[in-house]
């Protein structure tokens, strides 16, 4: 099945820094999403981006499909930007396969 | 609030037992997606549904089996629980099958004792 890695694992960061995850996968994609989830548990859609550029407030995200990799940036980072990011892509057999995160701590 | 349901949140039960997870999908998703995440891991899919019939399966134990119903709604039904089943079970809905955004249920924590 198709392979999806997130990097870096672990990012540790100032308040006000910005930073930069990336998701590589090995095969074509319909569908890219990018969720975080916070300290309590849940996840929060981010970005639904198989294709192109888009942004939201302070985060944007950028989907080279056909090198197959996509970007997160977070810009002027803030302490409730913490928690787990992750990519996830559905394959050719329909599964929302996910990479394994990258886990972010911003401290003030 | 993503619009998918799950209940119970929290669920504390010994080994041996079996127990029920609920999902309800957002209004109109056909397609609904169970995924487990064990403490400090990352999410594994276990099984796919879409508009009632199983679309795509993972690696999902045997102790394990879905539905979903007429109405849409799914359950996750695990059986002879283990301690190691104890994990965060996540419940997902999307429109169709590939092409559109899934949304996540907050989650039905399991503790297995």
């Amino acid at each position: 099945g198709i392979q999806v890695e997130q990097s870096p694992p672990d990012l540790i960061l100032q308040e006000g820094a910005n930073s930069t995850l990336r998701c590589n996968f090995s095969d074509s994609v319909n569908n890219l999403q990018w969720f975080h989830q916070n300290p309590w548990g849940q996840l929060i859609n981010l970005f639904y981006i198989p294709s192109g550029t888009k942004q939201n407030g302070r985060l944007s995200a950028t989907t080279v499909a056909t090198e197959r990799y996509s970007l997160l940036y977070i810009s002027s980072s803030q302490t409730t930007d913490s928690g787990v990011y992750f990519c996830a892509v559905i394959d050719s057999w329909g599964k929302l396969q996910f990479g394994a995160g990258t886990q972010v701590v911003v401290t003030p | 609030d993503s619009g998918v349901t799950q209940t119970p949140k929290h669920l504390i039960t010994a080994t041996g037992q079996r127990v029920t997870l609920r999902c309800s999908p957002r209004s109109g998703d056909l397609s609904v997606y169970w995924y487990q995440q064990s403490l400090d891991q990352g999410l594994q899919f276990l099984i796919q549904y879409y508009n009632g019939e199983e679309r795509a399966k993972g690696n999902i134990l045997e102790r394990f089996s879905a539905q979903q119903f007429p109405d849409l709604h799914s359950e996750l039904n695990l059986s002879s629980l283990e301690l190691g089943d104890s994990a965060l079970y996540f419940c997902a809905s999307s429109e169709d099958s590939e092409n559109t955004e899934a949304f996540f249920g907050q989650g039905t924590r399991l503790t297995v004792v």
